[in-house]
């Protein structure tokens, strides 16, 4: 049973770009969370999706930055015209349910550099 | 939301035992306490949870206070692929309860 996949796991983009961030849940899992690391710092929470629905989008920038859970396939973080300040470990996070008692299967991360 | 604070940095030997520590002394009811971690260049991993009850599974054991104000994350044989940093969260019942909070955590280093 394969864990959370993120793709890519290192990804450069020159300022101006758009940057895809790729993530497959765990099979059997449709909650699935977004989180950003900034160097130096620690995890924030950014988005929370099922399958087809932005659940809470609380943590997510108000521009530049979109996500989305389709139907079919994976889920993509995606963020337009980067900056530097973009320059962080993105990882997805899915989970069978939502709770105090579910446990959070987190990726390996996607490491964005912005030149 | 309640809030947890852990010491920064922890230091063990391999093979002895590792009680790492969290105060959340405005810990609510229904609050749930969830240990996870993080080993360098990873994505965070589960290690336990608990309410009130000690608990016990393959990786570590959870010791929580009677009054639920502090609890104690322990890893009973340290081993080098234990160095992490490891973060205790607490999960409201009813609201956000999905929305991990991650601090700071304790960055655990195991010496040979």
């Amino acid at each position: 049973n394969a864990g959370v996949m993120q793709n890519p796991r290192h990804l450069v983009r020159r300022r101006g770009q758009e940057a895809r961030l790729r993530c497959s849940p765990m099979k059997g899992h449709s909650h699935v969370y977004w989180y950003r690391q900034l160097p130096e710092e620690g995890l924030k929470f950014m988005v929370y999706l099922q399958k087809e629905n932005i659940i809470d989008e609380s943590g997510m920038p108000k521009e530049r930055f979109s996500a989305e859970f389709p139907k079919e396939g994976p889920s993509i973080l995606r963020i337009q015209q980067v900056v530097r300040g973009d320059s962080a470990a993105y990882f997805c996070a899915s989970s069978p349910g939502t709770g105090f008692n579910t446990e959070a299967f987190f990726g390996q991360g996607t490491r964005l550099t912005v030149v | 939301d309640a809030k947890t604070t852990q010491p920064n940095s922890m230091e063990s030997n391999e093979e002895e035992p590792v009680h790492l520590p969290c105060n959340h002394s405005t810990i609510s009811g229904t609050d749930y306490i969830h240990w996870y971690r993080q080993l360098p260049s990873q994505g965070p991993e589960y290690v336990i949870h608990g309410l009130t009850s000690n608990v016990n599974n393959r990786m570590a054991s959870l010791a929580i206070a009677e009054d639920r104000k502090s609890s104690t994350l322990i890893l009973h044989r340290a081993t080098l692929r234990d160095a992490a940093v490891y973060y205790c969260i607490l999960l409201r019942g009813g609201g956000s309860n999905y929305k991990l909070t991650f601090g700071k955590g304790t960055l655990l280093t195991v010496n040979p």
